[in-house]
């Protein structure tokens, strides 16, 4: 059974770096064809997608983070791994690791979520 | 980038029908047939509900279907149940430079 685990700090600073990794199991990152994702949720708000990265380390990024954001994978430890650089209270969200259903086209089908982290940002 | 555009909220009795719209552009959901749904309970993480517009995944009740047309897509859930109520979410690809949008997201709430 695939499982997605979400780690790392539960609060970052103001203009700091925030860094999560997703730890997979149950699948192998480098012999699977989806491209595995980051999405987020302020509290009380919506879904919002961050990018994605296919194994080979191909990215996909949502502009609204412009140049802040870098996700990567690391097929020998069969992770990923987000980091959101010069971070503001604004970036205070749960933070999901995600797996979609399997082609880019369905990039955003998301079957399997992690269990999620609340991140705060505060000083 | 432009997220689709859902209802804030919508309201059905136990046993009716309800449907959730989820609006977008020619250039993602007028364009593909890749939108998904998902269904949020307080504190839990998202699950996949349709993808594909119309596709259930293995286990989802057949009380959710999905349809598209146009730029609109919709969530249709029949038979209502108090454990439907939840948030709903959709997604879809896109031609932008984002290949992934969500919706705002929609508050069922079950009477």
């Amino acid at each position: 059974q695939l499982q997605l685990q979400v780690s790392g700090p539960g609060m970052v600073k103001p203009s700091e770096t925030l860094s999560l990794t997703c730890i997979v199991s149950g699948d192998s990152i480098s012999s699977s064809n989806y491209y595995w994702g980051w999405i987020r949720q302020p509290p009380g708000k919506g879904l919002e997608w961050i990018g994605s990265v296919f194994y080979s380390g191909s990215t996909y990024y949502n502009p609204s983070f412009k140049s802040r954001v870098t996700i990567s994978v690391d097929t020998s430890k069969n992770q990923f791994s987000l980091k959101l650089t010069s971070v503001t209270a604004a970036d205070t969200a749960v933070y999901y690791c995600a797996r979609p259903q399997g082609g880019r086209g369905r990039m955003g089908a998301y079957d399997y979520w992690g269990q999620g982290t609340l991140v705060t940002v505060s000083s | 980038q432009s997220a689709l555009t859902q209802p804030a909220s919508v309201s059905g009795s136990p046993g009716q029908s309800i449907t959730i719209s989820c609006t977008g552009t020619s250039s993602d959901i007028g364009y593909y047939d890749y939108v998904s749904w998902f269904q949020q309970h307080p504190g839990k993480a998202p699950k996949l509900m349709i993808y594909d517009v119309t596709n259930r995944p293995s286990g989802v009740s057949d009380r959710f279907s999905g349809s598209k047309s146009g730029n609109t897509a919709s969530l249709t859930i029949s038979g209502l149940q108090a454990e439907d109520e939840a948030d709903y979410y959709c997604s879809s690809y896109t031609t932008s430079n984002s290949p992934v949008v969500f919706g705002g997201g929609t508050k069922l709430t079950v009477l």
